[in-house]
């Protein structure tokens, strides 16, 4: 089975503009959460969408959105980027999101913003 | 809010010793802890699995326990080998929260010599 797939894997931005990350999930998995880690914050939760909605989000601004769509790849969008906004961006999947379920992580899109 | 800790921040051991990396956590109201190793640049690999009602759980010459009550986990690992090496981090779900959402530790970094 195919594990989590994130497209693309780098990404070099300049401020103020906008970028749009994307995240496949193994399949059959509907849940998807986004994380942020950068060297400063370690690993920070975003957000996590199920069956097509955001069913939990962190405490990151309005610039950080998402959504996901009907065969539950998800994508996340930062608008008006900033140098703080650089890390590396981790989806994880997991069947439906349930607390005894083991989170599958995919491989990362590095962000880095000029 | 939950903090969580791991000690020690580095470690470097030669090729074939045991070893002990620690997670602590302020809140013992949790749903479970995971272990994840990462490795440089890259996403996380899920290690151990361990539910709130459990003490601990083993894989391979992985052992992973969990103390609620002292708030702590321990990750073991036999007979250490080079592609050990790599950061590793727990994390926590907290109950009454999100039921995925992971709370990650500090992590540690660990180098194996050959």
């Amino acid at each position: 089975k195919a594990g989590v797939t994130q497209t693309p894997r780098y990404l070099i931005k300049t401020r103020g503009q906008q970028v749009t990350l994307s995240c496949s999930p193994i399949s059959g998995h509907r849940s998807v959460s986004w994380y942020q880690q950068t060297p400063g914050q370690g690993l920070q939760f975003l957000f996590e969408y199920f069956s097509e909605t955001q069913r939990n989000k962190g405490n990151f601004p309005g610039r950080f959105s998402g959504r996901q769509f009907s065969n539950s790849r998800s994508e996340m969008n930062v608008s008006t980027l900033e140098l703080g906004d650089s890390a590396l961006y981790l989806c994880a999947s997991s069947i439906a999101g349930g607390s005894r379920e083991t989170q599958y992580f995919g491989p990362g899109t590095r962000l880095l913003v000029l | 809010k939950q903090e969580v800790t791991q000690i020690p921040a580095a470690l470097s051991v030669p090729e074939g010793e045991n070893l002990v990396l620690n997670c602590s956590f302020t809140d013992s109201a949790i749903y479970n802890l995971q272990w994840f190793r990462q490795d440089p640049g890259k996403g996380l690999t899920s290690l151990l699995l361990i539910q709130s009602s459990q003490r601990e759980q083993t894989s391979g010459r992985l052992n992973a326990s969990l103390d609620k009550s002292s708030g702590r986990s321990t990750l073991y690992i036999a007979a250490s080998q080079p592609g050990d090496s790599a950061t590793y981090l727990c994390a926590v779900i907290l109950f009454g929260g999100a039921t995925n959402k992971l709370i990650f530790g500090t992590g540690t970094l660990l180098a194996v010599q050959p």
